[in-house]
């Protein structure tokens, strides 16, 4: 069993459409990063969170410490927020990545 | 432009063969790191070196040596690799360890034959 959690595996939108990607760990952490992968495998930190909110133009970020869940939301979303987007803890030295999530927008 | 650059891009090698990945940072960091990231599976961290001294080496096979001369360069020698070491390996750097923020490069795409 992976100790992060992402869902769904897989996700197709329509341009314009709301988006929610989950993330659920089982180690206790100070701070979980979004990362995003693009087609030709770079990738680039989004968001680091210890609690609460971020928000980054289009894209917000909530984690909740106490149940050890995270969401990461796209409004408005765009062909180029096609990527995978990735969630990251780390516990002491280890380094724990969910399998991605896989988004593609369709215009 | 992530300031970490991975050569090459892809790689394509028999199990026989002899080959090395290189990555460099111009980022000033102090940590690099080898990732290697197979189809449908999380990353998977593979060595760390912090002040060039290896730190981490998470019980990878030794048909993989890394090699970190400096703190701007990490190596990756592949000797003898079997098809299931295809994967795209990634490098990355931070300016502290451990952290999660980290550069990431664009990565190797190795193909084992």
């Amino acid at each position: 069993k992976n100790e992060v959690e992402q869902s769904p595996q897989n996700l197709t939108a329509q341009e314009g459409e709301f988006i929610t990607i989950n993330c659920s760990y089982s180690v206790g952490i100070s701070a979980l990063h979004w990362l995003q992968q693009h087609p030709g495998g770079g990738i680039v930190s989004l968001f680091m969170l210890s609690s609460g909110k971020k928000k980054h133009g289009r894209l917000i970020a909530t984690i909740n410490i106490q149940e050890k869940h995270s969401s990461l939301h796209i409004t408005a979303s765009h062909p180029r927020d096609s990527a995978v987007y990735i969630c990251a803890v780390r516990p002491g030295n280890q380094f724990y990545f969910g399998t991605g999530t896989s988004l593609t927008v369709i215009p | 432009e992530t300031g970490v650059t991975q050569t090459p891009r892809h790689l394509v090698m028999g199990m026989t063969n002899k080959k090395s990945l290189k990555c460099e940072q111009h980022l000033g960091h102090n940590a690099m790191y080898w990732y290697k990231q197979s189809a449908k599976k999380p990353l998977e961290l593979m060595f760390v070196y912090n002040f060039k001294e290896q730190t981490e080496n998470n019980s990878v096979p030794s048909r993989f040596s890394p090699e970190c001369p400096n703190s701007s360069h990490l190596f990756l020698h592949l000797h003898t690799l079997q098809p299931e070491d295809s994967a795209l390996y990634l490098c990355a750097s931070s300016q502290d360890y451990p952290t999660m923020s980290q550069h990431f490069g664009d990565g190797t795409r190795l193909s084992i034959l």
